[in-house]
């Protein structure tokens, strides 16, 4: 089934620093999103971003989608400790949203 | 608005025991997704309702596992003879429109232990 697949699968930068997560997915898409999940808790949604769109930012966010490649990334600037998190990308497929298994980032101050 | 809530967070079942796992979306949110997260994996699709009825449950395993979304109160996911492979979180997730249209709200999951 259809999916996106991230990439590093763990990060680990100081903070200050910027962190770039990819995503790849498989069959053409409506939209992809990035979500945020704190160790333990329920995952919380960044940006979504529409095909036709190719850059997306929102604060300290910005994300970039290539439908050519099908593939994404999400660039964290200026990174904080508090950014620590697992990162997911998610493509719609008909019904649902898939998810791929997410880059773990860590954030050292 | 409250939030996506779930209930209970965690739960423990030996093994052939039944877990019911509660959701209540948010207020104006009549579509309902169920997910599942092994440890260190991402999310699973299991189940997608809309009020009273079920649109797709392809991502739900064939037996043992039920889903609904009644009328009134929250969607219940149902697992029968629990095995130690259900051990997970499960999440649910809530929208008010249609899939593909916007993003997801979710829960802050159950975690379920089977012993």
């Amino acid at each position: 089934s259809q999916q996106g697949e991230e990439d590093p699968q763990a990060l680990s930068i100081q903070e200050g620093e910027n962190a770039t997560m990819n995503c790849s997915y498989k069959t053409s898409i409506n939209n992809l999103q990035w979500y945020r999940q704190n160790s333990g808790r329920g995952l919380v949604h960044l940006i979504l971003i529409r095909s036709n769109e190719r850059e997306k930012h929102s604060g300290r966010l910005r994300v970039t989608l290539d439908t050519s490649k099908k593939s994404s990334s999400l660039l964290i600037t200026a990174s904080r400790a508090a950014d620590t998190a697992s990162y997911f990308c998610a493509t719609d497929a008909g019904t649902a949203l898939i998810f791929g298994k997410g880059t773990t980032l860590s954030v050292s101050s | 608005n409250a939030g996506v809530m779930q209930n209970p967070r965690h739960l423990v079942r030996r093994r052939g025991q039944e877990a019911r796992l509660r959701c209540s979306p948010m207020k104006g949110h009549s579509h309902v997704y169920w997910y599942r997260q092994l440890p260190e994996e991402g999310l699973k699709f299991m189940v997608y309702l809309q009020k009273e009825n079920i649109i797709d449950e392809s991502g739900m395993p064939k037996e043992r596992f039920s889903a609904e979304f009644p009328k009134e109160g929250p969607s219940i996911l149902r697992i029968q003879q629990v095995v130690r492979g259900d051990s997970a979180a499960y999440f649910c997730a809530s929208s008010p429109n249609p899939p593909g249209t916007g993003e997801l709200f979710f829960g802050e999951g159950s975690r379920l232990t089977v012993l």
